[in-house]
């Protein structure tokens, strides 16, 4: 159980698209869900926190206009990365906490290119 | 600022040979400290929670152990499999992870 699934797995864009990645929670209620971002070789670093139904908290120094967090419903958030740059390449991963108190669940993280 | 260090960077075994990785910490208001494995390109695999010193769990091969100031990760009899980075976190009211130990265990 407590299965968090990240969609998609690779995904290379131009400069200045925008690009969508999906984090959904299976089988359990996810209210609050995280995004990091990970350098080669690097730790987690958190970006925002995500709570259903209202806006996201960001972590300072993370550009809200350019990363666009949503969390239309108990299993479902979204980043969006607005006008990506190659700058922005980088592995993404979302966590939820499934309230089992055996931690956080993540997903199996998307690694984005921008080229 | 709250702070997690984990020793070392990397670590070269040879199957069967047993060792300790650390996780340090200087955070106000611990609510719980977790490992996790965290294998290329994917997100991290959880393995453990702790949330006082004193407090042991073991998983297989794997025991983590937790103090006042750092955590330790014990692999007992490693096999080439057990080779990935291992990840600490604390919670407070947040996740704040270390920078992983990458083991490479070896036949």
């Amino acid at each position: 159980g407590a299965v968090v699934s990240q969609h998609p797995s690779r995904v290379i864009c131009k400069s200045g698209t925008s690009v969508k990645i999906e984090c959904r929670s299976l089988d359990f209620q996810a209210t609050t869900m995280f995004w990091y971002r990970q350098f080669p070789k690097k730790s987690l670093m958190l970006m925002a926190t995500s709570n259903e139904g209202s806006k996201a908290t960001y972590e300072q120094g993370v550009e809200k206009d350019k990363f666009l967090i949503n969390h239309a419903s108990l299993t479902l958030s979204t980043l969006t990365v607005t006008s990506a740059h190659p700058e922005d390449s980088s592995f993404y991963i979302c966590s939820a906490d499934t309230g089992t108190g055996y931690g956080y669940t993540f997903g199996s993280g998307t690694r984005l290119t921008v080229v | 600022e709250d702070q997690v260090t984990q020793s070392p960077e990397a670590l070269r075994l040879q199957e069967g040979e047993s060792s300790s990785l650390n996780c340090s910490y200087t955070v106000s208001g611990l609510r719980g400290l977790f490992w996790y494995r965290q294998d290329p390109g994917k997100g991290p695999e959880f393995l453990f929670t702790l949330y006082s010193a004193g407090e042991e769990k073991e998983k297989e091969r794997l025991k983590a152990t937790l103090t006042k100031k750092e955590s330790f990760l014990h692999i007992t009899a490693p096999k080439p499999e057990d080779s990935a980075t291992y990840l600490c976190a604390v919670y407070t009211d947040k996740l704040i992870f270390g920078t992983g130990t990458r083991l490479q265990v070896f036949p």
